[in-house]
C-alpha cells in the first residue's frame, strides 16, 4: 500500500536551516507530482511547495518563496524540502502528500523554530 | 488563491443524528473538460494526519464508512455524516485541488 514517511524535523534556531525528507513506497513515485503541506499545531493546513513528477516545475507559497527549495530524487523515491532562513512562524508539522485526487499523506515531521 | 470557507466552525450533534458541514469556494472548482469538481474532504483526529474521506466532491475513499457522503458542485459543497458515531469526533476540512496552490477550509470541529 502507499506509504509516505517524513523525517528530518527537529528544533532549530531562527535563521538556521533544516532539510526534510519524505520516503515514498507502494506507488510509482516518478509519475506523480508531490506536495509539502504544513500545519501549525492546533491550526489549519497550508500548502508549502509542489514539484512535478520530473522535477521540471516547482511552485512555492508566497510565505516560503525564496527561502524553501523543493526537490526530489526519483531513483531513491524520495522528496525533499530544504528550508533556509527559518522563522518562528515556520514552526509546524510538515506533511508530504501525493498530487492526486485521492491523495495520500504521511504522518508528518515536526519543525520547531525557537531561540 | 482560491479561498475555501466552511460553516459552521464547530458543531455538536447527538449520537445517531445527522451532521452537515458546508464548504464554499471563492471560485468554481468544476473543471469543464472532465466535468469533475476538484474538491476533497478530510477528517483529522488529534495527533493524527488528515485522512481522506471524499474526493471528486462525492467519491468515497476505499474503506470509508457509507455514513459519510459528499455533494455539491461549482462553488458549494456539503459533507454529511448520516448517523454520527463516537469515533467521528474530529475536525473536518474541505480542500480544493483545482489550483496548483492547494487551499483548505479553516476546519469544522464535530463533537458529541
Amino acid at each position: 500500500q502507499v506509504q509516505l514517511m517524513e523525517s528530518g524535523g527537529g528544533v532549530v534556531q531562527p535563521g538556521r536551516s533544516l532539510r526534510l525528507s519524505c520516503a515514498a513506497s507502494g506507488f510509482t513515485f516518478s509519475t506523480f507530482g508531490m506536495y509539502w503541506v504544513r500545519q501549525v499545531p492546533g491550526k489549519g493546513l497550508e500548502w508549502v511547495a509542489v514539484i512535478s513528477d520530473d522535477a521540471t516545475n516547482k511552485y512555492y507559497a508566497d510565505s516560503t518563496k525564496g527561502r524553501f527549495t523543493i526537490s526530489r530524487d526519483n531513483s531513491k523515491n524520495t522528496l525533499y524540502l530544504q528550508m533556509n532562513s527559518l522563522r518562528v512562524e515556520d514552526t509546524a508539522m510538515y506533511y508530504c502528500a501525493i498530487s492526486a485526487a485521492a491523495s495520500s499523506w504521511g504522518q508528518g515531521t515536526l519543525v520547531t523554530v525557537s531561540s | 488563491d482560491i479561498v475555501m470557507t466552511q460553516s459552521p466552525d464547530s458543531l455538536a450533534v447527538s449520537l445517531g443524528e445527522r451532521a452537515t458541514i458546508k464548504c464554499k469556494s471563492s471560485q468554481s472548482v468544476l473543471y469543464s473538460s472532465n466535468k469533475q469538481n476538484y474538491l476533497a474532504w478530510y477528517q483529522q483526529k488529534p495527533g493524527q494526519p488528515p485522512k481522506l474521506l471524499i474526493y471528486w466532491a462525492s467519491t468515497r475513499e476505499s474503506g470509508v464508512p457509507d455514513r459519510f457522503s459528499g455533494s455539491g458542485s461549482g462553488t458549494d459543497f456539503t459533507l454529511t455524516i448520516s448517523s454520527l458515531q463516537a469515533e467521528d469526533v474530529a475536525v473536518y476540512y474541505c480542500h480544493q485541488y483545482y489550483s496548483t496552490a492547494w487551499t483548505f477550509g479553516q476546519g469544522t470541529k464535530v463533537e458529541i
